[in-house]
């Protein structure tokens, strides 16, 4: 059974300050998503990393993937107020067989940025 | 583009009433997913449509859990009788290719 545990959980941060969220898998997946949800809000897509090695950025947020450890990285740049959400990692089952697409994620990591 | 559309926003009722979530998928997109998301957790998929046929549905509780997807469109989703642990918010997805799933508003259910 496929395992996707994130830490921390919980993370507050000050602004201008970097950190880390990180994203550790169980078993042999080729895809890992990453997702912002805001408090009663659905989930908005951030990134998706296909490959090991995969590094993709948008704004102050940085992705990676390490197929071999079996662990991607969420990284903040002098974080500010509006990047406060809870943000969610998951994998994507094998495309063979009948599972496809499917997704297993992450408990989350609800981030707070303090002025 | 419009987006997965789903209804209703909200919904409560007292534990064993039945209740039914309808989703519209993004035009096109051939895959359809429900995900049930408990507070303070991440998304769990119930069940998985590839057109109009089932493709994962080994999460879902069938006791108590239903959904069809006639026309290889429009899903619903249909909890009868409910618990008190079905108290959630259900989402819906649809993706073009299994790559990249997009997300609806959610229903969130309350039960009483």
């Amino acid at each position: 059974e496929l395992k996707v545990e994130q830490n921390p959980l919980f993370l507050s941060m000050q602004e201008g300050k970097n950190y880390t969220i990180y994203c550790n898998y169980s078993t042999t997946s080729d895809r890992l998503y990453w997702y912002r949800q805001d408090p009663g809000k659905s989930l908005e897509s951030l990134f998706v990393l296909l490959s090991n090695g995969a590094v993709k950025q948008e704004g102050r947020l940085m992705a990676s993937l390490d197929t071999k450890a079996r662990l991607s990285t969420l990284h903040i740049t002098a974080a500010v107020h509006d990047l406060s959400a809870t943000y969610f990692c998951a994998v994507g089952m094998g495309l063979g067989g009948g599972s496809q697409g499917n997704l297993i994620f992450g408990k989350g990591t609800k981030l707070s940025v303090k002025p | 583009e419009a987006g997965v559309a789903q209804s209703p926003r909200y919904k409560i009722i007292e534990k064993r009433q039945s209740v039914a979530f309808w989703c519209n998928p993004i035009s096109g997109h051939a895959t359809l997913y429900w995900y049930q998301q408990i507070l303070g957790q991440g998304p769990k998929l119930l069940i998985q449509f590839q057109n109009n046929g089932v493709v994962d549905d080994s999460q879902l509780p069938k006791d108590r859990f239903s959904a069809e997807r006639l026309k290889g469109v429009d899903s619903t989703l249909k909890i009868q009788p409910a618990k008190l642990e079905d108290s959630a918010v259900y989402l819906c997805a649809s993706s073009l290719l299994s790559y990249e799933q997009y997300f609806g508003p959610g229903t969130r259910l309350t039960v009483t």
